[in-house]
């Protein structure tokens, strides 16, 4: 069956400090890997879409990459503005989409 | 603003009772996702439509269904509803490629 698995369920950076969260999927036929992110109460607002193994993505402070098995999303120099929950998602040949149950971001001033 | 609009922004209703949901795509945007978030379930896929049409389902209960008009709005109706459907509904919308989703504000959706 076609799943979504995300780590850490919860991360807590100070300022500045860089770190990674981790996607790892099993899907039939991937159609392309998207990072979300979602604020409190609001619906997911999207960041990257990746298709094939090898592949990187990058705006701001965010850098998305791809392998066969998961994806990373790295945070480089986090500000508090970057708080929120970062959703994992796959596409899979049935056109489905399985969502992953989130990292939530903390980032301390 | 994603430009993807839903109503009603909440709504409150009892066991066994049926609500529809309205959700108006961004201008120009053929297709349409609805989802449902709960806080045990994470963000689950319910189903897509393409220019009126089905295009793929996923975890959607039969007391569920929905339908994209011709005017490319969409409504999801709920029927017989249960304590367990109370959450937040999304809808999103996506051009032609069909991957980079713009969700709306959702709807919270309490069943007493």
């Amino acid at each position: 069956e076609d799943q979504v698995t995300q780590s850490p369920e919860a991360l807590r950076l100070q300022e500045g400090e860089s770190s990674s969260l981790n996607c790892s999927y099993t899907v039939s036929g991937l159609r392309g890997l998207f990072w979300y992110r979602q604020d409190p109460g609001k619906g997911p607002e999207f960041l990257f879409t990746l298709y094939s193994a090898g592949e990187e993505k990058e705006k701001e402070r965010l850098k998305a990459t791809l392998t066969k098995k998961e994806s990373f999303l790295h945070i480089t120099a986090p500000k508090p503005e970057d708080s929120a929950t970062y959703l994992c998602a796959v596409r899979d040949n049935f056109n489905k989409f399985y969502f992953g149950s989130g990292t939530k971001l903390n980032v301390k001033p | 603003d994603s430009g993807v609009t839903q109503t009603p922004k909440h709504l409150i209703t009892a066991t066994g009772q049926r609500v529809t949901l309205r959700c108006s795509p961004r201008s120009g945007d053929l297709s349409v996702y609805w989802y449902q978030q709960s806080l045990d379930q994470g963000l689950q896929f319910l189903i897509q439509y393409y220019n009126g049409e089905e295009r793929a389902k996923g975890n959607i209960l039969e007391r569920f269904s929905a339908q994209q008009f011709p005017d490319l709005h969409s409504e999801l109706n709920l029927s017989s509803l249960e304590l367990g459907d109370s959450a937040l509904y999304f809808c999103a919308s996506s051009s032609e490629n069909f991957n980079e989703q713009f969700f709306g504000p959702g709807t919270r959706l309490t069943v007493l």
